[in-house]
């Protein structure tokens, strides 16, 4: 198995602009999760879906934030507008019905907003 | 409410030595526990978790991490590391009371061995 699969590895774009992080789960894994990892606040959960619906999105920082997971192989993380303190590594994870704890992380993307 | 704490924001060991990067942590009833590592420019691994049953938990390569409902923590531990254990530690709890899932992760821990 590929593992998860995060697009792109690095994006840096301008105050203002949309930005749109994209993710495939490992086949099979029923949970999805976006996390944000920065030194100031460490590893943050946004947001997690079960069978493509999202169960807790209180992590999601505020509206400019979405995610959505359309099929069970593809989910999309989006800032609009994006702001400099939104600049982070943003991680995907996935797992499995049989084992929800033991996550699957992608090797994430590395968000800067100038 | 979960909680996890990791005293120590940085560990070094020399190559061979034992090595123990410390967790304590603070849930309503009994916890899951779990241990990640992460390597540069990577995302989290995992390596073990506790969720019930004997408080010695082993993981992959080598780790393992002892649980201890007393002092609420789970330590993970090496008998002897190796330079490639290098890398930043991540303990995570969840209150199996919570939605599936959703854990808490400690700020992490940075394990360096040296040859």
């Amino acid at each position: 198995d590929a593992g998860v699969i995060q697009s792109p590895r690095h994006e840096v774009t301008e105050m203002g602009q949309e930005v749109t992080l994209r993710c495939k789960p490992i086949s099979g894994h029923d949970y999805l999760f976006w996390y944000r990892q920065t030194m100031m606040r460490g590893l943050e959960l946004l947001i997690y879906f079960n069978n493509n619906v999202p169960i807790d999105d209180s992590g999601m920082p505020e509206d400019r934030f979405s995610a959505k997971m359309p099929n069970a192989s593809f989910s999309t993380l989006k800032i609009q507008p994006s702001e400099p303190r939104d600049s982070a590594v943003y991680f995907c994870a996935s797992s499995a019905r049989t084992s929800i704890d033991e996550q699957y992380f992608g090797p994430g993307t590395r968000l800067t907003v100038t | 409410a979960q909680s996890v704490a990791q005293p120590e924001d940085q560990v070094n060991v020399a190559e061979g030595n034992p090595l123990t990067v410390k967790c304590t942590y603070s849930v309503s009833g009994n916890p899951y526990l779990f241990w990640y590592v992460q390597y540069p420019n990577r995302g989290l691994q995992f390596l073990l978790k506790y969720i019930t049953g004997d408080n010695l938990v082993k993981g992959s390569y080598g780790f393992e991490a002892e649980f201890n409902k007393s002092q609420t923590s789970f330590h993970l531990k090496k008998p002897s590391a190796l330079v490639s254990d290098s890398a930043l530690y991540f303990c995570a709890v969840r209150d199996p009371n919570t939605n599936a899932g959703k854990s808490t992760f400690g700020d992490g821990t940075t394990l360096t061995v040296k040859p």
